[in-house]
């Protein structure tokens, strides 16, 4: 338990669909972020917030739509998907931004378009 | 952020020491080493990381060489839960920093009965 949850595990969604991943850090921690890893692909940074403010956006889609209402919650909500998006996305969050070489990650999405 | 080279795979045996190196032979003064790993499924696990000393917690040591342009992580006895991806990152403090830690392909390390 890294105590950081991501739900949910699992999503199926077509390509017109609309959706969102959660997650939830219970660490005290004031940095979040995105992460997606496709098959045989590298971690991509997506999204950084830090006290709840976007602090990066690397080149992101606007399909993929990140919320930060608190610091212990992070969303990605997902609209109009393509095939290609289908990943493992993941979530981490580190003390501050400071901190931002020691990361604790959730156990992902995995999420399939069809 | 210094690039680093590992082995694609190893194989260890359960219950002996897993030794996984490093290559990153441009790293800078100011730079450190950083080890992650990922089991499956899951999301990377921090593991730990140095400077220039070498460094042991609960789940590994490091060992650094002198000239910095390599390192080693040391499981001391692996089990078959230590299967998992392990990624070795170089990477200078925060300050100037983006978020991006640059996790590359990782060593594939299967524990073996």
């Amino acid at each position: 338990e890294t105590g950081v949850t991501q739900t949910p595990r699992h999503l199926v969604m077509g390509m017109t669909n609309k959706k969102s991943l959660k997650c939830e850090q219970h660490l005290g921690h004031n940095a979040m972020y995105w992460y997606k890893q496709s098959a045989k692909k590298p971690l991509e940074l997506m999204f950084v917030y830090s006290l709840e403010e976007r602090v990066e956006n690397n080149s992101v889609p606007s399909r993929f739509s990140p919320e930060c209402p608190n610091s212990s919650h992070l969303f990605l909500h997902l609209h109009t998907l393509q095939p290609e998006d289908s990943a493992l996305y993941l979530c981490a969050s580190s003390q501050d931004w400071g901190a931002r070489e020691k990361l604790f990650f959730g156990s992902g999405t995995q999420l399939s378009v069809l | 952020d210094a690039k680093t080279t590992q082995p694609t795979s190893m194989d260890c045996a359960e219950g002996r020491a897993a030794n996984l190196p490093c290559n990153h032979s441009t790293i800078s003064g100011n730079e450190y080493v950083y080890w992650y790993r990922q089991i499956h499924s899951q999301g990377p696990q921090y593991i730990i990381h140095g400077l220039k000393n070498n460094e042991t917690n609960e789940m590994a040591s490091l060992i650094i060489t002198e000239d910095r342009k390599s390192s080693t992580l040391i499981l001391p006895h692996a089990t078959l839960r230590d299967t998992a991806v392990y990624y070795c990152i170089v990477r200078a403090p925060s300050r100037s920093n983006t978020g991006k830690l640059i996790f590359g392909q990782g060593t594939t390390l299967q524990v073996k009965p």
